[in-house]
């Protein structure tokens, strides 16, 4: 059973047009995961949530917002698509606090088009 | 910024070869995560190594933990045509820290 859900799995929409991705997760995990992954490259960390706390990565562009309104579910908002946002969004959960190295867990990911 | 070197780039393979890749990188980290990722879908953690010298198998996986805690190998046995996929190496300082990702393997395997 999917642990990680990514919807929608496809997502086109207009430039300019804002659009949202959701992740929801039944693991439980207190940190959420937001990567960037264009093609035929690595996935690239957007920002993070640790339970409520927002964590931005330095080089993430002001055009990508997020929101956890609660443990299992964390979205991600692009305020005016470009055509250099096409990517796939993948989501990811970890627990931290347990005292274990815990490693991150994956959905399967939303694959923006921008027309 | 980290420097984390994954190769080789891509690989060829016949069906039944046993396949070796190795992830380098320029700093000490306490965790190395060894992900697979088919096309589409998300990337999937095969095998997570959490001390030096540390040998782990999952099935006809195994992986390393460097001693110098600055690379990593990934070995195949017995390749077998759903073994296709991008290989990612990945590290992290320890917990919910920022996760470095390599550059990938890209596997085909030839039946």
């Amino acid at each position: 059973d999917a642990m990680v859900i990514q919807n929608p799995r496809y997502q086109v929409t207009q430039f300019g047009k804002p659009v949202t991705l959701s992740c929801s997760q039944t693991l439980n995990h207190n940190v959420m995961y937001w990567y960037q992954q264009k093609s035929s490259q690595a996935p690239k960390l957007l920002f993070h949530y640790y339970d409520k706390d927002f964590n931005n990565e330095a080089d993430t562009p002001d055009n990508f917002q997020s929101r956890r309104p609660n443990t299992s579910f964390c979205f991600l908002d692009i305020r005016s698509p470009g055509l250099g946002d096409a990517a796939m969004y993948l989501c990811a959960t970890s627990r931290e606090g347990t005292g274990a190295n815990q490693p991150q867990h994956f959905g399967d990911g939303t694959r923006l088009s921008i027309l | 910024g980290q420097q984390l070197n994954q190769s080789p780039q891509s690989m060829f393979i016949q069906e039944g070869e046993d396949v070796s890749m190795n992830c380098t990188s320029s700093s000490i980290f306490n965790t190395w995560l060894w992900y697979k990722q088919d096309p589409g879908e998300g990337p999937v953690l095969l095998i997570a190594l959490y001390k030096a010298g540390e040998l782990t198998s999952n099935g006809r996986l195994t992986a390393q933990f460097g001693i110098t805690r600055k690379d990593s190998f990934l070995n195949i046995s017995a390749s077998i045509p759903s073994d296709v996929g991008i290989y990612f190496c990945a590290l992290t300082p320890g917990g919910y820290q920022k996760v470095t990702f390599g550059t990938g393997t890209k596997l085909q395997v030839i039946p």
